[in-house]
């Protein structure tokens, strides 16, 4: 069984960055491409970007580019998302998911971290 | 980016109800539609996959249907469990753009 367990919960001043981390286990890490998916509170999903391991590069939606960095540890089955530059507005849940193949939709989540962005 | 839209925003129905979501693309994404539903505090369950393929384990009152850019959720008689927000999401191109997302109330 997939499961993807996230880091913990964190709180960033503005103009920070901040790393969370996605390990997965119990499946095939390289070859199935990983995204994260955000929420902030009251609102809908926004797909940010995603990563297939075993090719190393991260795409990501314009919004995010130049500001997010996606990054895989095929070593240790683990993505991570990095956000510089941090904002009140990037206060959300974030969420790694895994695809499950040519549909490309998500079969597997994480449990959501909440990033909080405090002065 | 293709634009996702889902109506309606809210829906109050009863138990044993049948309901149906829509959701429309911007552009044509094929088949490559799939719908999630979400609870308070948790992470997003896949429910259907590639417009009409009912994932592993989900019970069969969901279906789904459509191509091209018009595309529908039907849950068939609705139980106390799914009352949740239900999101459709493209994953023809990046980035993987969900709707708004459907509120399903308890009337």
């Amino acid at each position: 069984q997939v499961q993807l367990v996230q880091s913990g919960a964190e709180v960033k001043k503005p103009g920070s960055s901040v790393n969370v981390s996605c390990k997965a286990s119990g499946g095939t890490f390289s070859s199935y491409a990983i995204s994260w998916v955000r929420q902030a509170p009251g609102q809908g999903l926004e797909w940010m970007g995603g990563i297939i391991p075993i090719f190393g590069t991260g795409n990501y939606a314009q919004k995010f580019q130049g500001r997010v960095t996606i990054t895989a540890d095929e070593s240790t089955s683990t993505a991570y998302m990095e956000v510089s530059s941090l904002r009140y507005e990037d206060t959300a849940v974030y969420y790694c998911a895994r695809d499950m193949g040519l549909s490309h939709a998500m079969d597997y989540w994480g449990q959501g971290t909440l990033v909080t962005v405090s002065s | 980016d293709i634009q996702m839209t889902q109506s309606p925003s809210s829906l109050s129905a009863s138990v044993g109800d049948r309901v149906t979501i829509t959701c429309r693309a911007s552009q044509s994404i094929s088949s490559y539609l799939n719908w999630y539903q979400q609870k308070p505090g948790k992470a997003p369950k896949l429910l259907i996959y590639a417009a009409f393929n009912l994932q592993t384990g989900v019970p069969s009152r969901f279906s789904g249907s459509g191509s091209g850019t018009d595309f529908t959720l039907t849950i068939s008689s609705l139980q106390p469990e799914d009352f949740a927000t239900y999101y459709c999401q493209q994953s023809y191109s990046a980035p993987r753009t969900f709707g708004q997302g459907t509120k399903l109330e308890i009337k």
